[in-house]
């Protein structure tokens, strides 16, 4: 069975200061591993996701992520915050061939001015 | 070229009632995945369904919970005598092919309110 904890509900940073949002993840077999934004009233959106090609990889918006097998992680991160950046955000993992995710329960990123 | 549209956004039932959640994919896709958001929690699967096929249904509760997928019209999430616990955000995703979870779609879910 496949599990995501993501550290930290609520997360806020100042703008232009750099992003971390932390994904740790369980799976007994090579996982697949996605990050998804939440904007206010919205479903979600795919900004970037991990299939077991390059280990760092880059997404939408100026975000990337790296997935780390020896430390079970996939945090999120992005070099300097925009205040459209606020938004809810969720780790996912699945495995090959299988049809559903297993989400994390969500940071909430706060962006001050 | 729309969306994943869900309707109703926001859905208030008196507890006993049945609350009916429809989710039309996105145009070409045949694949449709129900979640479910309980307060404070991440999305939870539920159900995937392909046209009038229930594929996976392992995360539906075992009682007063239906979903459907016919060859017309959109997908329909149905909770019987709804109780508070049933209160959460419901999310539709879809998908144009068999490697749904790599692209998923998602509406703006339906809000459920159970009073």
């Amino acid at each position: 069975a496949q599990s995501v904890t993501q550290l930290g509900s609520h997360v806020s940073v100042s703008e232009g200061a750099l992003v971390l949002l932390r994904c740790n993840y369980s799976s007994s077999v090579p996982p697949y591993l996605f990050w998804y934004v939440q904007y206010p009233n919205q479903g979600l959106q795919l900004l970037l996701k991990y299939t077991s090609a390059a280990t760092l990889v880059k997404g939408i918006n100026g975000f990337e992520a790296e997935f780390k097998k020896s430390e079970t992680s996939f945090h999120l991160t992005k070099p300097s915050a925009h205040m459209s950046d606020a938004a809810e955000y969720f780790c996912a993992v699945s495995i090959k061939g299988a049809q559903k995710l297993v989400f994390g329960q969500g940071t909430r990123l706060t962006i001050n001015p | 070229n729309a969306g994943v549209m869900q309707n109703p956004r926001h859905l208030v039932r008196r507890r006993g009632q049945e609350a009916r959640l429809r989710c039309s994919p996105m145009k070409g896709h045949s694949h449709v995945y129900w979640y479910r958001q309980l307060p404070e929690e991440g999305l939870k699967f539920m159900v995937y369904l392909q046209k009038e096929n229930i594929i996976d249904e392992s995360g539906m509760p075992k009682e007063r919970f239906s979903a459907e997928f016919p060859k017309e019209g959109p997908s329909i999430l149905r909770i019987q005598q709804v109780v508070r616990g049933d209160s959460a955000a419901y999310f539709c995703a879809s998908s144009p092919n068999i490697q749904g979870n790599e692209k998923l779609f998602f509406g703006s879910g339906t809000q459920l309110s159970v009073l």
